[in-house]
C-alpha cells in the first residue's frame, strides 16, 4: 500500500465551486504539504503544516485553505475554483525538510 | 522568495549519450536534494547532498554540490530509455524555513 494517498485522483469542476483535495499518509510524519505544478514552473508550495495545530501560508495561497484533521490528514479547499487553479497538486510529508515523500497527485481541470 | 533555475527546460537525446541538466541559485542551501518523476505520479528522491564540492553516484547518475552550495548539477552516464522523466532540484535554506523547488527539467531517452 502506498505511504501518501490522494483522493480524487482526477477532478474536472466548473466556475466557483468548491471542492476539496484529501491527502491521508501512514508514514508518522509531522509534516505535511500541499503544492502545486504547473508546466515550466516546477513545484509551488501552497500550504505547509509541521504537526496538527501548525497551519501555514506558502508561497501561492490565495483561494485556497487547508484543514489538518489528524497527524495522517492534511486536506486542501477551493473556496471558489477558478480556471487559473487548473494543475497538478500534490500532497507530501517529510520527517525533516531533506526528504519529502509525494503522494501520486490530484489532476483538477476547473472549466 | 528564492529562485531555483534548472536547465536545459527540456532535452532529448538518444540512448547512450550523455547529459548533464544544472540547477543554478543565488541563494545559499543547507541542503539540496534531486527528485526524479514519472508522468502519473509524484516526485521521488533521488539523492541528497550537504557538503559544499560534494559528489554523490547513484549507479549511472553523479551529483555535485558547488563549493559555494548555490548551484548543482546531475550527470547522466548513457542514458537508458528508464532514465525518462522530469528531474527537479530542491533547495533547503535550513531552519524553519521551506524547501524550494527548481523549474525542472523534462528528459526524454529515445530507445
Amino acid at each position: 500500500d502506498a505511504d501518501v494517498t490522494q483522493t480524487p485522483r482526477n477532478r474536472i469542476t466548473k466556475t466557483g465551486k468548491r471542492i476539496m483535495l484529501e491527502c491521508s499518509q501512514t508514514k508518522g510524519h509531522d509534516r505535511m504539504y500541499w503544492y502545486r505544478q504547473d508546466p515550466g514552473l516546477g513545484l509551488r508550495l501552497i500550504y505547509y503544516s509541521f504537526d496538527v495545530k501548525d497551519i501555514n501560508k506558502g508561497e501561492i495561497s490565495d483561494g485556497y485553505s487547508v484543514s489538518r484533521q489528524a497527524q495522517a490528514k492534511f486536506s486542501l479547499s477551493l473556496e471558489s475554483a477558478i480556471p487559473n487553479q487548473t494543475a497538478l497538486y500534490f500532497c507530501a510529508t517529510s520527517e525533516n525538510q531533506e526528504t519529502q515523500y509525494f503522494g501520486p497527485g490530484t489532476r483538477l481541470l476547473v472549466l | 522568495t528564492q529562485l531555483l533555475e534548472q536547465s536545459p527546460q527540456f532535452l532529448s537525446i538518444q540512448e547512450g549519450e550523455n547529459l548533464t541538466v544544472y540547477c543554478n541559485s543565488s541563494s545559499v542551501f543547507s541542503s539540496l536534494q534531486w527528485y526524479r518523476q514519472e508522468p502519473g505520479e509524484g516526485p521521488v528522491l533521488l539523492v541528497t547532498v550537504v557538503t559544499g564540492g560534494e559528489v554523490k553516484k547513484l549507479k549511472r547518475l553523479t551529483f555535485q554540490f558547488g563549493d559555494a552550495r548555490k548551484d548543482s548539477s546531475l550527470h547522466i552516464t548513457a542514458a537508458q530509455p528508464g532514465d525518462t522523466g522530469l528531474y527537479l532540484c530542491a533547495g533547503d535554506s535550513g531552519g524553519y524555513q521551506k524547501v524550494t523547488f527548481g523549474t525542472g527539467t523534462k528528459l526524454q531517452v529515445i530507445p
